[in-house]
């Protein structure tokens, strides 16, 4: 069976700083991976996702994620934050890229964003 | 990627009584859509996936006679909460499948049984 660990459960980063989520999987052949962003009250935006390839992916405003087989990790990162970034943060890991597959979801990560 | 809505965003509904919730694809044709559910604070719990035309498959231990699941078009598809009772307040989300099976989520329902 799947399944995906996000350890931190919240970050706190100042406005301008980098910030690095954690994303480790677990799943017997290869994964499809998937970040995503809620905001509060919000259903969830598709910021990028990993099926082969390159492992550094690039997604929307400005996030990037690596994939490293070795590490079974996803990790999410942004060089710079801003303070509309501070929302829940979810990593999820699919079995195939076809249409109807299911998606298996990490706790999620709430990052704060201080001034 | 695929513009979902959901309708209402908000309800508020007695004890008993049944609420239909529904998940409109608006720039794709949906084979399949899925159904979650979301306390505070928490991750998505997956309750169904919807499929056009057939029965919705259910996970373990969700009611299905509970949550009733139509998907009649490629666009549409419902959830219909029945004697909904306070445990079942919740956020509902749902989410469209992409060609690829990345997933388009609908910006929620927010269900209050008092």
């Amino acid at each position: 069976a799947q399944s995906v660990t996000q350890p931190d459960i919240h970050i706190t980063v100042s406005e301008g700083a980098s910030l690095e989520l954690r994303c480790n999987y677990s799943y017997g052949a290869t994964p499809y991976l998937f970040w995503y962003v809620q905001s509060p009250g919000q259903g969830l935006q598709l910021l990028l996702k990993y099926f082969s390839g390159d492992t550094l992916v690039q997604g929307i405003k400005g996030f990037e994620a690596e994939f490293k087989r070795s590490q079974s990790s996803f990790n999410l990162r942004k060089p710079s934050v801003h303070w509309s970034d501070a929302a829940e943060y979810f990593c999820a890991v699919g079995a195939a890229p076809a249409a109807g597959n299911k998606l298996t979801f990490g706790g999620g990560t709430r990052v704060l964003v201080k001034p | 990627g695929a513009v979902v809505s959901q309708h209402p965003s908000w309800v508020i509904c007695k004890s008993g009584t049944s609420v239909k919730i529904e998940c409109r694809s608006l720039d794709f044709q949906a084979t399949t859509m899925f159904w979650y559910r979301q306390f505070p604070k928490q991750s998505l719990m997956l309750m169904a996936t919807s499929n056009e035309g057939s029965k919705a498959t259910y996970e373990q231990g969700v009611e299905k006679d509970k949550f009733l699941i139509n998907h009649a078009s490629l666009t549409l598809s419902t959830l219909t909460v029945t004697s909904a009772h306070p445990e079942d307040s919740s956020f509902y989300i749902c989410s469209v499948s992409g060609q690829v099976g990345e997933q388009y989520f609908g910006p929620g329902t927010r269900l209050t049984v008092t």
